[in-house]
């Protein structure tokens, strides 16, 4: 079966470095994406990766590495508005996401 | 801006009732989704569309139905309401991807709580 595994719940403190990690198991790859959902809103896309090696964007990483079936997404100097869940998903061979069930993040001042 | 817009944030619906739920994009997208989510479960695909008038099943079809008779709208269709198809209804949609790259854009949701 399709599986992708994230921690249930990580807290960090203000203004420090946090690492999400999600692994998976699909039927095929065609992109791994990180997605950032707020208490009662939307999910929003925040990075994807197809290739293994690192994607900055500002503040948050992603990191991919595909033979290991591992991804991880940074978030650096964090601020009290990144609390939130984060979803790992991966496009697996037919162009279909399969979403992990999400990380929800806690920032504490 | 792409925005994809949801008919209502918050519905209450009785057991066996038929219930609508409506999503509408303005990016002319291709593809159109409806999920659902639910607390300590990813978000499970009810079904998805890749045209007008076309549909496919996803991982969750049972006791859904679904409609796109324009590009820019998408329903989904509870038959017949029941408890535990109380959740958080999300749509989203996207262009076409041949390569898998293009983000899915969401909606605010629906949160459906059937009694």
């Amino acid at each position: 079966g399709q599986n992708i595994d994230q921690p249930t719940e990580m807290t960090a403190t203000e203004g420090a470095i946090v690492q999400i990690n999600c692994t998976y198991q699909t039927s095929g790859f065609n992109g791994l994406f990180w997605y950032q959902q707020h208490a009662g809103e939307a999910p929003t896309f925040l990075s994807y990766n197809v290739l293994d090696g690192l994607e900055e964007k500002g503040r948050f990483s992603s990191f991919l590495s595909r033979s290991k079936g591992y991804s991880y997404l940074l978030l650096k100097e964090l601020q009290m508005k990144d609390s939130a869940s984060y979803l790992c998903a991966v496009k697996d061979s037919n162009y279909q996401l399969i979403w992990g069930a999400g990380t929800k993040l806690i920032i504490k001042p | 801006d792409v925005k994809v817009t949801q008919s209502s944030r918050y519905l209450v619906k009785r057991t066996g009732e038929k219930v609508f739920l409506e999503c509408v994009q303005d990016m002319d997208h291709e593809n159109m989704f409806w999920y659902r989510q639910d607390p300590g479960l990813g978000l499970r695909l009810i079904y998805f569309s890749y045209d007008v008038k076309m549909k496919e099943k996803g991982d969750i079809p049972e006791g859904y139905s679904v409609s796109r008779e324009k590009k820019e709208r998408f329903s989904l269709i509870l038959e017949s309401a029941s408890t535990n198809q109380t959740s958080m209804y999300l749509c989203a949609s996207s262009p076409l991807d041949g390569q898998g790259a293009y983000e899915q854009y969401f909606g605010p949701g629906t949160r459906l709580t059937v009694t």
